[in-house]
């Protein structure tokens, strides 16, 4: 069975200040995909960055920046001078490759608030 | 950019009605899944659909529950017969299912709320 487990519940910082949101995942396949997804105040889920398995390259896009180690099964979201308008719940997800169709499961999110 | 859309944004209904949430997935997507989300909690899974059948289901997704495309671009979530804990805000979403590409795009949402 897959699992995502984001051990953080919620982070408060002030503006400017980088923050890492940590996540560990378990899976049996070999080959997997991970993401990020962001949920602001408004409610609606956006897509933020897929890593698959076989590529553990870190990402860096802007502020944002993704730590993929398949060693300790970890998928970290770092965000560089925080600001107000990236508070948010942030979940984490896996999916499996069993099928084109397969579903996501999401870990229980983390809720990011950065005060000005 | 396209968009996934939903309508309502919300609906509010009374124990045991029927409700027909309505979902507008990315035109050249073929995988279409719903999810929920009760309030302050993980999104959860309900289904996928792919070439006009259920490709999966969760536990959550039992009877009372069905989907449906009923034309080239809409995908419908209908709960038969409402109950209190089905209050939540379900999301739709859609995917290409291309190889290396496996994410999946949300709309925002329909908040449900029983009576």
């Amino acid at each position: 069975a897959q699992k995502v487990t984001q051990a953080q519940t919620e982070i408060s910082v002030v503006e400017k200040e980088d923050v890492t949101l940590d996540c560990v995942y378990e899976t049996r396949d070999t080959t997997y995909y991970l993401f990020w997804y962001k949920q602001p105040p408004s409610g609606e889920l956006v897509f933020l960055i897929r890593r698959n398995s076989f590529d553990e390259q870190n990402e860096i896009s802007g502020r944002y920046s993704w730590n993929f180690q398949k060693s300790t099964s970890s998928f970290n979201f770092t965000i560089t001078a925080s600001q107000v308008v990236d508070s948010a719940v942030y979940f984490c997800a896996l999916s499996d490759p069993t099928g084109a169709n397969s579903k996501l499961t999401f870990g229980k999110g983390i809720t990011l608030s950065v005060r000005p | 950019e396209p968009e996934v859309t939903q309508t309502p944004s919300h609906q509010v209904t009374q124990m045991g009605q029927e409700v027909i949430l309505r979902c507008v997935p990315i035109s050249n997507h073929l995988y279409f899944y719903w999810y929920r989300q009760i309030l302050g909690q993980k999104v959860e899974f309900l289904v996928s659909f792919y070439n006009n059948e259920i490709s999966e289901k969760s536990e959550i997704f039992d009877d009372q529950f069905s989907v449906e495309r009923p034309d080239g671009s809409n995908f419908t979530l209908k709960i038969r017969s409402t109950k209190l804990e089905d209050s939540a805000m379900y999301f739709c979403a859609s995917g290409t299912g291309e190889m290396y590409k496996r994410e999946q795009y949300f709309g925002p949402g329909t908040r449900l709320t029983v009576t």
